[in-house]
């Protein structure tokens, strides 16, 4: 597509629910990374998929959070049994290169705002 | 480790001010550096870059140096617009890790 797509644009949920977050990278993007931005604070990195190789996964701040991609196509974002704490803005940016390059460049998606009540 | 420190907001000038957003960094090895852009519901996106040391990354009137002897790489602008009210991040990428480390962003109002 043109751009990075995140869906939904807004989740609000009930503490415990489970949910799913969608990222559509850019189309031959090889790279794709899930951020956290809560109100207020910085981007917290949470996830990084490269290729095919193994995701770099120590940015998950619990083993509440897990993500897939399967090739280098959609990623979805999971996080179970929600509490507030986990209540932010959920950022997807991909890029054509991989990352350390002083080339990379990151493009981000619009984010998925999650509020757990 | 590998930080971003940049200068608390919001921000609020009269347009055609004179505009600087400091970028402080801590990094392993030699980063590349970034400035990126949140305009009002939309997401972030590329103001610019450098990748070296004494390199000048510019774009839309916007200028930032990559001071290696300061660890900085402050944003400036000479006249800033109504239509550069956004949020701005300050950004590194360290040689050989995956990770984007980003500040905490810094509300940018420009008043008419």
């Amino acid at each position: 597509g043109a751009g990075v797509s995140q869906s939904p644009s807004n989740k609000v949920t009930e503490k415990g629910k489970d949910v799913e977050l969608r990222c559509d990278p850019i189309s031959g993007h090889t790279a794709l990374y899930w951020y956290r931005q809560r109100l207020g604070q910085g981007l917290e990195f949470l996830i990084y998929f490269q290729g095919n190789s193994a995701p770099d996964k120590s940015g998950l701040p619990s083993d509440r959070f897990s993500a897939e991609r399967t090739g280098e196509s959609v990623s979805t974002l999971t996080i179970q049994r929600t509490q507030q704490e986990d209540s932010a803005v959920y950022l997807c940016a991909s890029s054509l290169v991989a990352a350390g390059s002083g080339a990379n460049v990151l493009t981000f998606g619009a984010g998925s705002r999650l509020t757990v009540l | 480790g590998n930080s971003v420190t940049q200068m608390e907001g919001p921000v609020t000038l009269s347009e055609e001010a004179f505009l600087t957003i400091n970028c402080t960094y801590t990094a392993t090895g030699y980063p590349s550096l970034f400035w990126y852009v949140q305009y009002p519901g939309e997401g972030l996106q590329l103001l610019l870059k450098a990748t070296k040391a004494d390199d000048k990354g510019s774009n839309k009137g916007f200028e930032a140096t990559y001071r290696k002897e300061t660890t900085s790489f402050h944003l400036e602008k000479g006249s800033v617009q109504v239509s550069d009210s956004a949020v701005y991040f300050c950004a590194l990428s360290a040689v050989n890790f995956n990770k984007f480390y980003f500040g905490s962003g810094t509300k940018l109002n420009v008043k008419p």
